[in-house]
């Protein structure tokens, strides 16, 4: 059974910290995986990774895949309060299907 | 340019009632999908359509529900009848498929009550 293990699931850290979100996924037919950060509305898209051990950078965030431990990693750099938000790492299976964890809910408190 | 576009926003209705919730993908975009999220089980692909045709319906938890995709502007949800444990939110999204890997991008999501 395709499956995506966050961690950690919950993460309570002050505004300038970095953090490191994990994550871990068995999926048959792998094709990229995707990150998605998710505040009161729909999940919107930050990266897609599709080859192993590349890092994609958007400003204070960036993201690398680990093809061989089935892995990957987004980090954030000097967080902010509008950090806050849930991170669902979401590999793709097959023909554009998604498969989705619970996520990791990240806390920036001032 | 416009996102995917759900409607209605929120819809509360009584247990039994028929239920349509409405997605217009963006533009250009030939794969849609329904999601439904619920805290308890985050979010599951209920069904994806390629090219107007249903791919993947595997999701779907029961007769109840049923989706269609007349033309490729539009899609519907529907659930008949409903119960109380279909209260969730509902994403659409959409994305345009292509030799390389395309992502999601996802409606605001309507949020189902159902009494």
């Amino acid at each position: 059974e395709d499956k995506v293990v966050q961690s950690p699931l919950s993460l309570v850290v002050h505004e300038g910290d970095t953090v490191t979100l994990n994550c871990s996924y068995e999926v048959t037919n792998f094709r990229s995986l995707l990150w998605y950060k998710q505040e009161k509305k729909a999940p919107t898209f930050l990266f897609m990774l599709t080859s192993s051990g590349i890092e994609k950078k958007s400003g204070r965030l960036s993201s690398i895949l680990d093809k061989k431990e089935l892995s990957s990693i987004l980090n954030i750099t000097a967080t902010q309060t509008g950090d806050s938000a849930i991170y669902l790492c979401v590999p793709i299976q097959g023909a554009q299907k998604l498969v989705f964890g619970q996520g990791t809910r990240l806390t920036i408190n001032p | 340019d416009a996102g995917v576009i759900q409607s209605p926003r929120h819809e509360v209705t009584e247990m039994g009632q028929e239920v349509t919730l409405r997605c217009k993908p963006i533009s250009g975009h030939n794969s849609l999908f329904w999601y439904r999220q619920t805290m308890m089980r985050g979010l599951e692909l209920l069904i994806y359509f390629n090219n107007n045709v249903p791919i993947d319906d595997s999701g779907m938890p029961e007769d109840r529900f049923s989706a269609k995709m007349p033309n490729a502007s539009f899609s519907t949800l529907k659930i008949q009848p409903s119960e109380p444990r279909d209260s969730a939110v509902y994403f659409c999204a959409s994305s345009a498929e292509g030799p390389q890997n395309r992502p999601q991008h996802f409606g605001d999501g309507t949020r189902l009550s159902i009494l």
